[in-house]
């Protein structure tokens, strides 16, 4: 069983969408959550850290549910520059490195 | 912010070889530096931690003996793919913990895209 799953898509969603992404994590002893945006033939770039009463940055909202081992990300009102592969990523307690979904890739539409 | 530097971006070269990968921690000391590998449409997969001063940590299924790792200093890693073959052709990419508050994130380096022909 993998560390992480993700829906690997693809979305297709028109500009202005709203999208959501969900992931769920296998360890319950996990500690530390992110959301990470990798572009087609590049490295992975932190999109935001993912806390337990839940965040937002701008557009983007991210929450978790400890219970359910269960993380999303909400892209509101989603532009061009938004499509991307949208990695789900978490650090186990104790662990250095961390653990990848497979992405789920996002495309928007003009 | 943080800098990780990856070098080269993009190797091509023929079955047998060893191809050498640096990775830099621009503006911060890393005690600890992380080698990945992602194939194609798959997620990026640990291979292996490496340790400044002392031996690196491979995962499980990961050859210690055909990726050397060599970690000499508190800025720069190595990673070196010996004898490759086009099995091994994969994106290699390489990352850092910041120290100090931001510690629990890991910034990348810009990735080595390795052809073995």
């Amino acid at each position: 069983r993998k560390e992480v799953e993700q829906d690997p898509g693809p979305f297709n969603v028109p500009e202005g969408a709203t999208v959501a992404f969900n992931c769920t994590y296998s360890n319950s002893a996990s500690q530390s959550f992110f959301w990470y945006r990798q572009d087609c033939r590049k490295e992975p770039k932190l999109l935001m850290s993912v806390y337990s009463s839940g965040n937002e940055d701008g557009r983007f909202t991210a929450q978790l549910n400890r219970a359910s081992q269960y993380i999303s990300l909400l892209i509101r009102d989603s532009k061009l520059s938004d499509s991307a592969t949208y990695l789900c990523v978490v650090r186990e307690t104790g662990a250095n490195n961390l653990f990848f979904g497979t992405g789920t890739r996002l495309t928007v539409i003009p | 912010g943080a800098v990780v530097s990856q070098h080269p971006s993009w190797v091509i070269c023929k079955s047998g070889t060893s191809v050498k990968i640096e990775c830099r921690s621009l503006d911060f000391q890393a005690t600890t530096m992380f080698w990945y590998r992602q194939f194609p449409k798959q997620s990026l997969m640990l291979m292996a931690t490496s340790n400044e001063g002392s031996k690196a940590t491979y995962e499980q299924g990961v050859e210690k003996d055909k990726f050397l790792i060599n970690h000499a200093s508190l800025t720069l890693s190595t990673l070196t793919v010996t004898s490759a073959h086009p099995e091994d052709s994969s994106f290699y990419i390489c990352s850092a913990r910041s120290p100090g508050i931001a510690k629990n994130i890991q910034y990348f380096g810009a990735g080595t895209r390795l052809s073995v022909l």
